[in-house]
Parts: structure tokens; C-alpha cells; sequence
């Protein structure tokens, strides 16, 4: 099994829905994050969460909520998607070691908005 | 200007060619500096982490910090095919476990 689990992998919706993304992980990790991914934007931060009642936004969190139901699961959701979210998203968690940065990442969901 | 800025590419290579990947930054407070590869349709995975200056070296991969420069390198000796993916560079300030990513570099490693 994966370390970090994202479900779903892909997902296509219309403008206005809402949608969550789901993340579990197995690492045992108290922080995780969302970031999205654009094609020649790189990585940006949505939301972290250093443990389970620790939420925190990223530099691009408007339009954009998150919750940490418990040190494994931690979800992010669009209340009402709109075309300029479609991208690619990811999970990461971070432990102790190598500074305690983001270490493991999922696969990623590609959501697309039409 | 971008705290992090990294030339996106692609950088084609023959395989067994010694790979240079680069970043600037602007930010002097960054002291911690990581090297992340992205296989298609893949997350990232932490490579290389460095803390301070120096060079760390790992089987085929060194990482290169010059702190007085602001730049850092990665460097592939006798590249592969395998290693064709996207290579993204990272850094954080002490204390804070949210680094800035570069926008990554495509390399491609051909037969």
C-alpha cells in the first residue's frame, strides 16, 4: 500500500459543485499539506496542518477549505468549483526527519472543471 | 522577482552525461534546501536535502549549496534514461516547515 493515498485520482465536475479530496496516510506523520500544481507554476500551498486541531492557509487558500478528521486523514474541498481550480493536486505529509519538510506525496488527483 | 526561480527547460542529454540542475534564490534566510523528482503522473519525492551550505552526495546525485552566491545545484553523474523527470528544487527558512518550491526543470536522458 501507498503511504499517501489521494482518492480519487481523477475527477471531472462542472462549474458550482462542490467536491472534496481525500487524503490517508500511513506514515504515522503529524503534518500534512495540500499543494495544487500548474503547468509552469510549480507547487503552491493551499492549506497545512501540523496536527490534528492545527489548520493553517497557504499562500492560495480562497476558495479553498480543508479538514483533519485525525492524524491520518486530512481533506480538502471546493465549496463551489470554478474552471481556474482545475489542476493538479497533491498530499504530502512530513515527519521528524530531513527537517521535518514535505517527505512523501501522493499520486496526485486531477480534477477538471468545466 | 520569485524567491525561487528555476529554469523550467527541457535539458536534453545523451545517457552516461553528467547533469547540472540549478536554482537561485533570494530570500538569505533559507537554510533548508531540498531536491524533489517528479516521474510523470507522479508525485514528487524528496532526493536530496541539505541544511546550511556544503555538498552532500548521495550514490549518483551530489547537492550543491552556495549560501554567499544564493544558488544551489544538483548534479547526475553517468545519467540514465531512468532519470528522466522533472526536478524541482525547495528551500525553507529555520523553523518553518513550508518551503518554497522552483517551477521545476524537465530533463530528459536519451538512449
Amino acid at each position: 500500500d501507498a503511504d499517501v493515498t489521494q482518492t480519487p485520482r481523477n475527477r471531472i465536475t462542472k462549474t458550482g459543485k462542490r467536491i472534496m479530496l481525500e487524503c490517508s496516510q500511513t506514515k504515522g506523520h503529524d503534518r500534512m499539506y495540500w499543494y495544487r500544481q500548474d503547468p509552469g507554476l510549480g507547487l503552491r500551498l493551499i492549506y497545512y496542518s501540523f496536527d490534528v486541531k492545527d489548520i493553517n492557509k497557504g499562500e492560495i487558500s480562497d476558495g479553498y477549505s480543508v479538514s483533519r478528521q485525525a492524524q491520518a486523514k486530512f481533506s480538502l474541498s471546493l465549496e463551489s468549483a470554478i474552471p481556474n481550480q482545475t489542476a493538479l493536486y497533491f498530499c504530502a505529509t512530513a515527519g521528524e526527519g530531513v527537517g521535518s519538510q514535505p517527505q512523501h506525496f501522493g499520486d496526485g488527483t486531477r480534477l477538471s472543471i468545466l | 522577482q520569485k524567491e525561487v526561480e528555476q529554469d523550467p527547460g527541457p535539458l536534453s542529454v545523451p545517457e552516461g552525461a553528467i547533469v547540472s540542475l540549478n536554482c537561485t534564490y533570494s530570500n538569505s534566510a533559507f537554510q533548508y534546501f531540498m531536491w524533489y523528482r517528479q516521474y510523470s503522473r507522479k508525485g514528487p519525492e524528496l532526493l536530496m536535502y541539505t541544511y546550511s551550505s556544503g555538498n552532500k552526495e548521495d550514490g549518483r546525485f551530489t547537492a550543491q549549496v552556495d549560501k554567499s552566491s544564493k544558488y544551489i545545484s544538483l548534479f547526475i553523474r553517468d545519467s540514465q534514461p531512468s532519470d528522466s523527470a522533472t526536478y524541482l528544487c525547495a528551500m525553507s527558512t529555520g523553523g518553518s516547515y513550508i518551503p518554497t518550491f522552483g517551477r521545476g526543470t524537465s530533463l530528459i536522458v536519451h538512449p
